[in-house]
């Protein structure tokens, strides 16, 4: 089956360790995208790539971190150096068909930092 | 402020009933998308229109492209479709800009 995939769906880590998130897809999508989702608000884009080793900062993107050396992986770094971590992270893919692009989003990872 | 806005922000509705959620965006977008959240985090692209009317079994979406506006309505409600609907306007490459999200309970 085709999809997203996101892991782990539950993470926990201390103040001050950098975390990694994974995002791999096999829809053999182009674009790849990062974005955070904190209660009660929108989601915000963090970072997204439209090819392999390229990607551009999104609207929140202090203290985090991309790569994206493969078009399947689009891996997102959380350092020490963001300050409010905590959050639900959601992964996405997008095909492109006449300016349009249909987002397809991974299970997401629920982050809490203590 | 956000240039993407819904309303209402939390709606209630009985089983059966007609539900309309609204979105206004400020940017010029090549498309408009809708969105579901269920409980457990997860979000399913429900549409994404850039003029006209969708249909997909009872969830049906509008766009007005000159009053930048656009409307999720579910018809025949059931408690399944109790979830956050978001929109979402693309205004370049798939960068979306996210309304804040309209939680809709349907009860039995």
């Amino acid at each position: 089956d085709g999809g997203i995939t996101q892991s782990p769906k539950y993470l926990f880590r201390k103040e001050g360790q950098n975390v990694t998130l994974s995002c791999e897809q096999n829809l053999n999508h182009d674009a790849m995208y990062w974005y955070r989702q904190d209660p009660g608000q929108g989601l915000r884009l963090i970072y997204y790539s439209q090819i392999v080793n390229d990607f551009q900062k999104g609207d929140i993107a202090e203290g985090y971190s991309v790569s994206r050396e493969k078009k399947e992986s689009f891996p997102l770094t959380v350092t020490s150096a963001q300050k409010n971590p905590t959050a639900f992270y959601l992964c996405a893919s997008s095909t492109r068909g006449d300016r349009q692009y249909e987002q397809y989003f991974g299970p997401g990872t629920r982050l809490t930092v203590t | 402020k956000n240039e993407v806005e819904q309303s209402p922000q939390n709606l209630t509705a009985q089983e059966g009933e007609f539900i309309t959620i609204n979105c206004s965006y400020s940017v010029g977008i090549s498309a408009l998308h809708w969105l579901q959240q269920h409980p457990g985090g997860g979000i399913v692209s429900l549409f994404m229109l850039s003029s006209g009317k969708k249909k997909h079994g009872r969830l049906i979406a509008t766009i007005n492209i000159q009053e930048k506006h656009s409307s999720l309505h579910i018809t025949a409600s059931h408690p399944r479709d109790s979830a956050v609907y978001i929109c979402a306007a693309d205004d370049s490459w798939g960068k979306l800009q996210f309304g804040a999200g309209t939680q809709v309970v349907v009860t039995p």
